[in-house]
């Protein structure tokens, strides 16, 4: 159980374009998912929290009108880059959190490689 | 912002050969968790510690929560080819809604 699935896989877009990624448990109910980018040979960096039902919230330095996030259900949460330039090509990866249990365990998602043209 | 120190940054071994990896901070963490992730792959959970000085182990994995909580130590036994992939610690923070924050990670090679 605890499987996270992402759509797309990978994606190539426009500059100026924008692009939505899913991000959805399986198979248990999320009340917090993550997201996070991670550049080649970089480590995870958290870009906000998403909450169920509420406002998602930003760590320091992400642009929270460029990076839109949506967390309609308790399955699924989106992230739409707007206007997106070759500078947000990376590989954004989501986790979810399992309702009831401590945050630490935060299933992740296999990711989706954004490449901006 | 909080940060994690990991080292070494990579590491190449032959099969069978004992790895060690270890991870420091200059705050305090009341959960380390170590991840592995494979090319092109989400992070996945190896091992959780959840009290200063814990040793736990997850099969050939071997990890110390340090006396201090601000380190900690994962080693991987008898190393094997599907052991290859970048490893990254991650301290929970504390707090209002509990983040993680992600080492820089340790990209191992196996070699056969």
């Amino acid at each position: 159980g605890a499987v996270v699935s992402q759509h797309p896989s990978w994606v190539i877009c426009k500059s100026g374009t924008s692009v939505k990624i899913e991000c959805r448990s399986l198979d248990f109910q999320a009340t917090t998912m993550f997201w996070y980018r991670q550049f080649p040979k970089q480590s995870l960096m958290l870009m906000a929290t998403s909450n169920e039902g509420s406002k998602a919230t930003y760590e320091q330095g992400v642009e929270k009108d460029k990076f839109l996030i949506n967390h309609a259900s308790l399955t699924l949460s989106t992230l739409t880059v707007t206007s997106a330039h070759p500078e947000d090509s990376s590989f954004y990866i989501c986790s979810a959190h399992r309702r009831g249990h401590s945050s630490y365990e935060q299933y992740f998602g296999p990711g989706t490689r954004l490449t901006v043209t | 912002g909080q940060q994690l120190n990991q080292s070494p940054q990579s590491m190449f071994i032959q099969e069978g050969e004992d790895v060690s990896m270890n991870c420091t901070s200059s705050s305090i963490f009341n959960t380390w968790l170590w991840y592995k992730q494979d090319p092109g792959e989400g992070p996945v959970l190896l091992i959780a510690l959840y009290k200063a000085g814990e040793l736990t182990s997850n099969g050939r994995l071997t990890a110390q929560f340090g006396i201090t909580r601000k380190d900690s130590f994962l080693n991987i036994s008898a190393s094997i080819p599907s052991d290859v992939g970048i490893y990254f610690c991650a301290g929970v923070t504390q707090g209002g809604s509990e983040k993680l924050v992600f080492g820089k990670g340790m990209k191992l090679t196996v070699n056969p």
